[in-house]
């Protein structure tokens, strides 16, 4: 099956710098790679994604680059705020029937204010 | 749009009860429902996919007779934890698949589960 490893597993970053998450993904046939924000008690929530045809994609102040034949892709966030305080967690689609999607072992991300 | 709902959002059970979390897709229509499980600092791990009108499939090393799956309709599916331990204290949650954008699969908010 698919695996996904994620690094760093916390990041600490000054107000206004950028944040870097990696992840590599073992599944060459997986072709959907999202990634999820999840806040303290709460549930996940998709933030960006991107798909295998595409190498970047960017909303805002996050972006996402894929690089399908190293299999990485990795989470770029500018400007950070304190309110990106989370863990973040990358993602791959399994490329079966159902689609499955297996996590990476998360990011806590803190930003200083 | 693209709003998961879980029911109850925590619950406290004595051992040995059985407990039921209900996850609805509010505004759109899922066939496939997600189940996962999330321990304290760790990561989403996957217990079972609940397909609308049939037997959900379970990931290797969860228990199908403790944790009954049903997927009644397009909007809802259902976890039964049967005769619950302290080990099944966890995160439960649970993700509805929007047909309308492929693969993209959005959350609930989780359900809180402890068991006394």
């Amino acid at each position: 099956g698919e695996n996904v490893e994620q690094h760093p597993s916390t990041l600490s970053v000054q107000e206004g710098d950028s944040a870097v998450i990696k992840c590599t993904y073992s599944d060459s046939a997986s072709n959907y790679f999202p990634w999820y924000k999840q806040e303290l008690g709460k549930g996940p929530q998709l933030i960006i994604d991107i798909r295998s045809n595409v190498g970047e994609k960017k909303d805002q102040r996050i972006a996402v680059t894929l690089n399908k034949t190293a299999k990485h892709f990795s989470l770029h966030i500018t400007e950070t705020q304190p309110e990106d305080s989370a863990v973040y967690f990358c993602a791959a689609s399994d490329s079966g029937g159902y689609q499955k999607v297996t996590f990476g072992t998360g990011t806590k991300l803190q930003v200083i204010p | 749009g693209a709003v998961v709902s879980q029911h109850p959002s925590w619950v406290i059970c004595k051992s040995g009860t059985s407990v039921k979390i209900e996850c609805r897709s509010l505004d759109f229509q899922a066939t496939t429902m997600f189940w996962y499980r999330q321990f304290p600092k760790q990561s989403l791990m996957l217990m079972a996919t609940s397909n609308e009108g049939s037997k959900a499939t379970y990931e290797q090393g969860v228990e199908k007779d403790k944790f009954l799956i049903n997927h009644a309709s397009l909007t809802l599916s259902t976890l039964t934890v049967t005769s619950a331990h302290p080990e099944d204290s966890s995160f439960y949650i649970c993700s509805a698949r929007d047909l309308s954008r492929q693969e993209t699969q959005y959350f609930g908010p989780g359900t809180r589960l402890l068991v006394l």
